[in-house]
């Protein structure tokens, strides 16, 4: 298996464009997971789904943040607009259930200038 | 206070020193997990735990539910084993499923 797959590993945009992150999870997980890393916050929970069904958006800073899952196999993360302060590497990973281990892409690492 | 708390924030060792990382929590959890994050920022997961002891070569991961506290022990380290190592529990109550984590802590072994 080829892992939970990011994209794009680097994104450099200015302030006001529209951001849109893209995850793809390993087949036959039923949960994933959107964070963000900072050097000030650590890792935090944005986002998660349950068979495509968001669980908990709490984490989600404000409106400018919206997360979609259409199906099974893909997942998006978007910020419109973005703002300087949203740069830091975003993290998707996926579960076969929520509570089991998780497996984390490799990280979008996102600047806004 | 968070919630999840590791000590220490920073470790440098000698090649083939042994070493732990602790990590204490103030939730009740379900589950504990340690990941490692490297130089380059890919996050692995290490262990997954709920009671007792594991062990993955020259790692191991105990847990004490009662005590609320879990350590990662490294054995003969080695210069690769440098990586940030970052405790998260799965707690109750609040969202189910999602992981709240320490701070991490960096280590540095030196050959």
């Amino acid at each position: 298996d080829a892992g939970v797959i990011q994209s794009p590993r680097h994104e450099v945009t200015e302030m006001g464009q529209e951001v849109t992150l893209r995850c793809k999870p390993i087949s036959g997980h039923n949960s994933l997971f959107w964070y963000r890393q900072t050097m000030m916050r650590g890792l935090e929970l944005l986002i998660y789904f349950n068979n495509n069904v968001p669980i908990d958006d709490s984490g989600m800073p404000e409106d400018r943040f919206s997360a979609k899952m259409p199906n099974a196999s893909f997942s998006t993360l978007k910020i419109q607009p973005s703002e300087p302060r949203d740069s830091a590497v975003y993290f998707c990973a996926s579960s076969t259930v929520s509570y089991n281990e998780q497996f984390f892409g490799p990280g979008t690492r996102l600047t806004v200038l | 206070k968070n919630e999840v708390e590791q000590s220490p924030q920073n470790l440098t060792a000698q090649e083939g020193e042994f070493i732990t990382i602790n990590c204490s929590y103030s939730v009740g959890i379900s589950a504990l997990h340690w990941l490692q994050q490297h130089p380059g920022g890919g996050i692995v997961s290490l262990f997954m735990l709920s009671s007792g002891k594991k062990k993955h070569g020259r790692l191991i991961a105990t847990i004490n539910i009662q005590e609320k506290h879990s350590s990662l022990h490294i054995t003969a380290s080695h210069p690769r084993d440098s990586a940030v190592y970052i405790c998260a529990v799965y707690g109750y109550g609040g969202s189910q499923g999602n992981l709240i984590f320490g701070k991490g802590t960096k280590l540095s072994v030196k050959p």
